[in-house]
C-alpha cells in the first residue's frame, strides 16, 4: 500500500524567513496531495492541495510543488509569521478513498 | 450545516471498559472514516466507509469496529478498552468518486484516555 514519509520532524525558522517540508510517496498512482495544518488542540484544516495533472499551486504565501517522476512533493512557505506555527501533515491518496498521511512536520516560527 | 460532529470531546475509560464514539455529518458526504493520532505517527487509518451499508478495515483496525447504518452517522466503537488505545481519535469525511472536491473534513476530535 502507499507509504507516505515526511521530512524533517521538527522545524524552527526565524520570522520572515521561508520554511520548506517534503514529502515523499510510493504509490505512483497517487492522484492527490494535500497539506493539513493542526494548531494545538484543533483539528487538521486543509490549507492547500495538489492533483498529480498539475506541478505547482500557489495561494498567497503557500505553495506546493509536485515532482511524479520523483515521486515528491513539498510545502513552500515565505515570509514566515508566528502564526504559522503547528503542525503541517502532507498526505497522498492513492486510487479509491483512503488518504494516507505522513508523520507530521512541527513548525516554529520565533519573532 | 454543522460540518462533522464528534462526541464525546474527551473520555476516560477503565481498562476493558467498552464504548462508541459518536461520528456525525450533515453535508452528504457518502466517504466516512476514523483515524486515531498518537504522537510521532501521524494520522493513522482504523476504519472507513464508501457509504451506508459499507465498511472496511484501514491500517490499524484491531479492536475497534464500525457499521454505517445511515449516510450521516459513522460510529467506533471499542470493544474491550486497552491503554494501547489512549489517543485522539478523528472522524473524517468527504464526498466520493466523480467529486472533483477530494477534500477531507475533519471533526473536532476526541480525545480518549484508557487507564
Amino acid at each position: 500500500g502507499e507509504n507516505v514519509e515526511q521530512h524533517p520532524s521538527t522545524l524552527s525558522v526565524q520570522e520572515g524567513d521561508s520554511a520548506v517540508i517534503k514529502c515523499t510517496y510510493s504509490d505512483s498512482a497517487s492522484n492527490y496531495f494535500p497539506w493539513y495544518k493542526q494548531e494545538l488542540g484543533k483539528r487538521p484544516q486543509l490549507i492547500i492541495d495538489i492533483r498529480s495533472n498539475v506541478g505547482e499551486k500557489k495561494d498567497q504565501r503557500i505553495a506546493v510543488t509536485l515532482n511524479k517522476t520523483a515521486k515528491h512533493f513539498s510545502l513552500h512557505i515565505t515570509e514566515t509569521q508566528p502564526e504559522d506555527s503547528a503542525v503541517y501533515f502532507c498526505a497522498a491518496k492513492p486510487p479509491g478513498n483512503k488518504l494516507v498521511f505522513g508523520a507530521g512536520t512541527i513548525l516554529r516560527v520565533k519573532s | 450545516n454543522a460540518g462533522v460532529t464528534q462526541t464525546p470531546k474527551f473520555q476516560v475509560l477503565k481498562t476493558g471498559q467498552s464504548m462508541t464514539l459518536q461520528c456525525a455529518q450533515d453535508m452528504n458526504h457518502e466517504y466516512m472514516s476514523w483515524y486515531r493520532q498518537d504522537p510521532g505517527m501521524g494520522l493513522r487509518l482504523i476504519h472507513y466507509s464508501v457509504g451506508a451499508g459499507i465498511t472496511d478495515q484501514g491500517e490499524v483496525p484491531n479492536g475497534y469496529n464500525v457499521s454505517r447504518s445511515t449516510t450521516e452517522d459513522f460510529p467506533l466503537r471499542l470493544l474491550s478498552a486497552a491503554p494501547s488505545q489512549t489517543s485522539v481519535y478523528f472522524c473524517a469525511s468527504r464526498l466520493t468518486l466523480g467529486s472533483a472536491n477530494y477534500g477531507y473534513t475533519f471533526g473536532s476530535g476526541t480525545r480518549l484516555t484508557v487507564v
